[in-house]
């Protein structure tokens, strides 16, 4: 059973580049999150993507957007990259078929972009 | 103050002891509860999910949930230096399909 996988595993870009990270969710899951991981934080939720729409957005600006494909996969997209960008950024599959109201989120391995 | 607030650590353990880690909630109104393990350089592997009041157990962990003092806790039994990571609590805020995490608690497990 393959669980989430994202690519790529690490990325360089310099301020002001365009950056494109991609997930594919865990084989029965619909759902997409995607966090961020600043050095010694917890993840900051950026936004989640179900039946192809973006269905709850934190608050991260608009250069940060995204996408899902029918498949489920999902795009991570960033433009006019900053320094403060640099960070791991995390994908997280979860369906809605778990225990309780919040269905459990499994992570990917994430992306490690860096600013320069 | 923060939705979710974990002591930063280290949390040093000798090997076969019990490590005990806390977390506090600001959302009366959340139901679910997770315990996420990150080791240096990886991405967060969740643990533990506990949903009512009480404790859970699952192997060697233990997770503690008190809804009215809002506050959630994980033992690790028989601490192994294997253990030794980053453990983040993670609770969605009510009606939210999110997770709020804390910064995580830094467990050393020393042999």
């Amino acid at each position: 059973d393959a669980g989430v996988t994202q690519s790529p595993t690490h990325l360089i870009k310099t301020r002001g580049q365009q950056v494109t990270l991609r997930c594919s969710p865990k084989s029965g899951h619909d759902t997409v999150s995607w966090y961020q991981q600043a050095l010694g934080q917890g993840p900051q939720f950026i936004f989640q993507y179900y039946e192809e729409e973006e269905r709850q957005r934190g608050n991260f600006p608009d250069r940060f957007s995204g996408h899902q494909f029918p498949n489920y996969s999902s795009e991570l997209n960033v433009n006019a990259l900053l320094l403060g960008d640099s960070a791991l950024y995390l994908c997280a599959s979860s369906s809605k078929y778990g225990q309780g109201d919040f269905d459990e989120q499994f992570f990917g391995p994430g992306t490690r972009l860096t600013v320069l | 103050q923060k939705e979710v607030e974990q002591n930063s650590g280290p949390l040093s353990v000798p090997e076969g002891a019990i490590a005990s880690l806390n977390c506090t909630y600001s959302d009366r109104g959340s139901q679910s509860f997770f315990w996420y393990r990150q080791y240096s350089g990886k991405s967060p592997e969740l643990i533990m999910s506990i949903y009512s009041n009480g404790d859970k157990e699952d192997g060697r962990f233990t997770a503690q949930l008190n809804k009215a003092s809002q506050y959630v806790s994980l033992l690790i039994r028989d601490s192994q230096p294997s253990d030794s990571a980053t453990y983040l609590c993670a609770v969605p805020p009510s009606g939210f399909q999110k997770l709020v995490f804390g910064t995580g608690t830094r467990l050393l497990v020393s042999p």
